[in-house]
């Protein structure tokens, strides 16, 4: 079982629909949650990011964390086909270690 | 957040030469990252360059292979010596700062080795 797994998509939506990507992960010990945004031939952007569990907003994003489950979510609401990239969670044990990375879920939203 | 830049932005290679890729941060910061990203895959975490200290290697990759350096908290040079094809791949650097543990990445280095 890999340490990080993220739905492989990818992913279609029409514009305006809500856009629900995923994570599990096997190591209890990860305390910190991100998730990135990477457009075609860029690097990674950090989008969200979480300490612990709950949930977190920013704009029309949403990310929530259930360390019970060992789940992690990102929420899109309103989509715009400017989020058309790859999504990739990220999470740490602690300050500045041991980051692994999930694989990637391409999403594209339909004008 | 941090503002890193990298260059080249990219560069197309013969086989058995070296690329030296250099990473640049606006703020100084401790902790510095060195990834892999090859076509269509995740990122794979090449080396941490702390400065004042030696690189930390990943299982996989040596010294000899990609060596760093980390002269100040600004600056970072990873060099992928004698290239394959293999070694194509998009390198990354980060960094980890904000006070949060918040990961930020440069643009990348497209490298193609012929």
């Amino acid at each position: 079982q890999k340490e990080v797994e993220q739905d492989p998509g990818p992913l279609s939506v029409p514009e305006g629909a809500i856009v629900s990507l995923n994570c599990t992960y096997s190591n209890s010990a990860f305390q910190y949650f991100m998730w990135y945004r990477q457009y075609s031939r860029k690097g990674p952007e950090l989008l969200m990011y979480t300490y612990s569990s709950g949930n977190k907003e920013d704009g029309r994003f949403t990310a929530q964390v259930d360390k019970s489950s060992k789940y992690i979510s990102l929420f899109i609401r309103d989509s715009q086909p400017s989020d058309s990239a790859t999504y990739l969670c990220a999470m740490s044990e602690g300050y500045g270690q041991n980051f692994v990375f999930g694989p990637g879920t391409r999403l594209s939203v339909l004008p | 957040s941090a503002v890193i830049s990298q260059k080249p932005s990219r560069d197309i290679c013969q086989r058995g030469t070296s690329l030296t890729i250099q990473c640049q941060v606006d703020s100084q910061v401790t902790m510095m990252f060195w990834y892999r990203q090859q076509p269509g895959q995740s990122l794979t975490l090449i080396a941490t360059a702390n400065q004042g200290s030696e690189a930390t290697y990943e299982s996989g990759f040596v010294i000899d292979k990609f060596p760093i350096s980390r002269p100040n908290l600004t600056f970072s040079t990873l060099t992928v010596s004698n290239m394959s094809p293999e070694d194509s791949s998009i390198y990354l650097c980060s960094v980890v700062g904000g006070g949060y543990n918040e990961q930020f990445f440069g643009p990348g280095t497209r490298l193609t080795v012929l």
